[in-house]
């Protein structure tokens, strides 16, 4: 089964510098989808960001990049000019190309911004 | 454009009695449905999932289950609570035909079983 680790329970940075939360997954399989989603206080799950394992591109959304090494089985997630608005919950998850579609998360990285 | 709706928001239970949870989605057909469970501070648990009217997969044995009597609704339910079933239940869909397959997010329910 697949597992996805995020290592950092809490991390925070100051208000427009850029911070890197870390992910690493497990899995045998070689097409799958990576997520990042947001989790802000009213605790509204938000994709943030997706990757597709097949492409060597990094995904760019506006002022968030993944930093996706296949090799390695790592997903980092990098926000750039923080804001206050991009305190929440962070979550990587995994999704098999295969089957039945499902989500694998990990436990989450809590990302404080300080003004 | 697609909405997903969760009710109700809030709910405090007994221990022993029933449980039923409700999600409705808008503006698209034949999505693939999940129920997830976040307990405190902790990341999301799939529930169930399915990808039809009466298809429902479960993924974890537990005192809970799920049912899709319409295409866009899938309703959590359990004969009687226990304390564990405490937690944040997330409703959320997904395109059936989309390459991502990403899944969108309801509002989510907070069940207090005491």
């Amino acid at each position: 089964a697949q597992t996805v680790t995020q290592s950092q329970p809490e991390m925070s940075v100051q208000e427009a510098e850029t911070v890197t939360l870390s992910c690493t997954y497990d899995t045998s399989e070689s097409d799958y989808y990576l997520f990042w989603y947001k989790q802000p206080p009213s605790r509204q799950m938000i994709l943030v960001i997706r990757q597709e394992a097949y492409k060597q591109q990094n995904a760019t959304e506006n002022r968030f990049s993944v930093n996706f090494q296949k090799a390695a089985k790592s997903f980092s997630l990098k926000i750039s000019d923080s804001q206050l608005g991009d305190a929440a919950m962070y979550f990587c998850a995994y999704r098999s190309a295969q089957g039945a579609q499902k989500l694998v998360f990990g436990q989450g990285t809590r990302l404080t911004i300080n003004p | 454009s697609q909405t997903i709706h969760q009710w109700p928001a809030t709910l405090v239970q007994p221990v022993g009695s029933p449980l039923s949870l409700e999600c409705t989605v808008e503006g698209t057909s034949n999505p693939n449905l999940y129920w997830y469970r976040q307990a405190a501070g902790r990341g999301l648990q799939l529930l169930f999932y399915s990808v039809g009217i009466g298809q429902i997969s479960s993924e974890v044995p537990q005192n809970l289950s799920a049912s899709r009597p319409q295409d866009r609704q899938f309703i959590l339910s359990s004969k009687k609570l226990l304390l564990s079933d405490s937690g944040f239940y997330l409703c959320a869909w997904s395109p059936g035909t989309s390459e991502y397959n990403e899944q969108f997010f309801g509002p989510g329910t907070r069940l207090t079983v005491l």
